[in-house]
């Protein structure tokens, strides 16, 4: 059974930096692209970034609003997937999935939530 | 960036009807779309990928169609367990976008 779960969430500060980990377990990870996706209280769902695998040098993308401050990493030796998120705003505040690239976004986490306050 | 338009924004169906969403991309995304069934306090859960095809373990009342810029989720009779927002996502072009949801509720 496919099942990932995330990590890390918290209260943080404006400006501060929280690590967001997620523990994947089910199926070959290092075979697989990840995603990461926000949705904010009461919102819409966004798309944060995905990195490939090593086949495809482990490269990542972003959406604009995070490009700069949010870094994804990944370590297939422990199937684990990192969302490192650096200068924080309140804009920030959601629930944030960790999501397996299949066909789409095929299996999510049950998502950690992050809130940015001060 | 590419936008996702749904219609309608939320609707109310009874147990047993047919129920249709409509999701429009601002450009042509060719079939690179998927559909998304959340539960309030639950993850998302995918329903549908390349705009027709169906997750393993999704029920077949589930259905989807369209190709470039229109597209749609058909749910041919409507469960309980239906009751949901459902999302539709293109894959096409970065950034990945979503659309704003469609909410599901009981007549």
């Amino acid at each position: 059974e496919v099942q990932l779960v995330e990590s890390g969430g918290g209260l943080v500060q404006p400006g501060g930096s929280l690590k967001l980990s997620c523990a994947a377990s089910g199926f070959t990870f290092s075979d697989h692209y990840m995603d990461w996706v926000r949705q904010a209280p009461g919102k819409g769902l966004e798309w944060v970034g995905r990195i490939r695998k090593k086949a495809n040098s482990y490269t990542t993308e972003y959406a604009a609003s995070v490009k700069g401050r949010f870094t994804i990493s990944r370590d297939d030796s422990k199937n684990s997937l990192y969302l490192q998120m650096n200068n924080l705003k309140t804009e920030d505040t959601a629930i944030y999935y960790c999501t397996r690239d299949g066909y789409s976004f095929d299996y999510w986490g049950q998502g950690t939530l992050v809130t940015v306050s001060s | 960036d590419i936008q996702m338009t749904q219609s309608p924004s939320s609707l109310s169906a009874s147990v047993g009807d047919r129920v249709t969403i409509t999701c429009r991309a601002s450009q042509g995304i060719s079939g690179w779309l998927a559909w998304y069934q959340q539960k309030p306090e639950k993850a998302p859960k995918s329903l549908i990928y390349a705009a027709s095809n169906l997750q393993s373990g999704v029920p077949s009342r589930f259905s989807g169609s369209g190709s470039g810029t229109d597209f749609t989720l058909t749910i041919s009779s409507l469960q309980p367990e239906d009751f949901a927002t459902y999302y539709c996502q293109q894959y096409n072009n970065y950034p990945f976008t979503f659309g704003p949801g469609t909410k599901v509720d009981i007549k």
